[in-house]
């Protein structure tokens, strides 16, 4: 268990649809992270934050949005949704924002736009 | 700018056997390199990282790996292979230099152990 909870596992909606993904991290973690995997795709970074500032922004589209509250927890929003963000969306979360800590995943959101 | 590159999708090995999994990186100044599993239905794993010091790093479930500076590769390496290693391998990089960049990661590469 690495700590880092998500919810919901599983998603399932249409297009045009709007969705929040939920991300609670480690204890005593500041830094959190949201990553895209498709098959086509990888594993792509979408945006980072740390003690509740963005801190990086990857390939996140404008139709996504995401924050961090005051207790840590990150919210990713994902809005006018597309066949194409059927995806996995994963949250983790570090000590710190930068270096050398390592990232501690969640097990994911499961997203499917029928 | 900082890249990474797993060159085999799929790597098969007898249960018993040594695997390697490979992973070259591209940086402008020095490393932070990882090595993340994942199975099915779960989330990445965190196995080993590589920050300064001794070329060989010993992490989780019997795992190690190399660096290699005037190869710039960072191989995944287990001395005998058990089935429960099947997975998707995952190397990531990122520059001690580059500030906020966050972790690069390779498009992965699957472990297949046959018993």
């Amino acid at each position: 268990d690495s700590g880092v909870t998500q919810t919901p596992k599983h998603l399932i909606t249409a297009t045009g649809q709007r969705v929040t993904l939920r991300c609670s991290p480690r204890s005593g973690d500041l830094s959190v992270y949201w990553y895209q995997q498709s098959l086509d795709q990888g594993l792509q970074f979408l945006i980072q934050y740390y003690n509740g500032e963005e801190r990086a922004k990857g390939n996140i589209l404008e139709r996504f949005s995401a924050q961090q509250f005051p207790d840590l927890h990150s919210e990713l929003n994902l809005s006018s949704l597309e066949l194409g963000d059927s995806a996995l969306y994963f949250c983790a979360s570090s000590v710190a924002g930068t270096g050398n800590q390592p990232q501690h995943f969640g097990d994911g959101t499961r997203l499917s736009i029928l | 700018a900082q890249s990474v590159a797993q060159p085999e999708d799929q790597v098969n090995v007898a249960e018993g056997n040594p695997l390697t999994v490979k992973c070259t990186y591209s940086v402008s100044g020095n490393p932070y390199l990882f090595w993340y599993v994942q199975y099915p239905n779960r989330g990445l794993q965190f196995l080993l990282k590589y920050i300064t010091g001794d070329n060989l790093v010993k992490g989780s479930y019997g795992f190690e790996a190399e660096f290699n500076k005037s190869q710039t590769s960072f191989h995944l390496k287990k001395p005998s292979a058990l089935v429960s290693d099947s997975a998707l391998y995952f190397c990531a990089v990122r520059d001690s230099d580059s500030g906020n960049t966050p972790l690069v990661f390779g498009k992965g590469t699957r472990l297949s152990v046959i018993a």
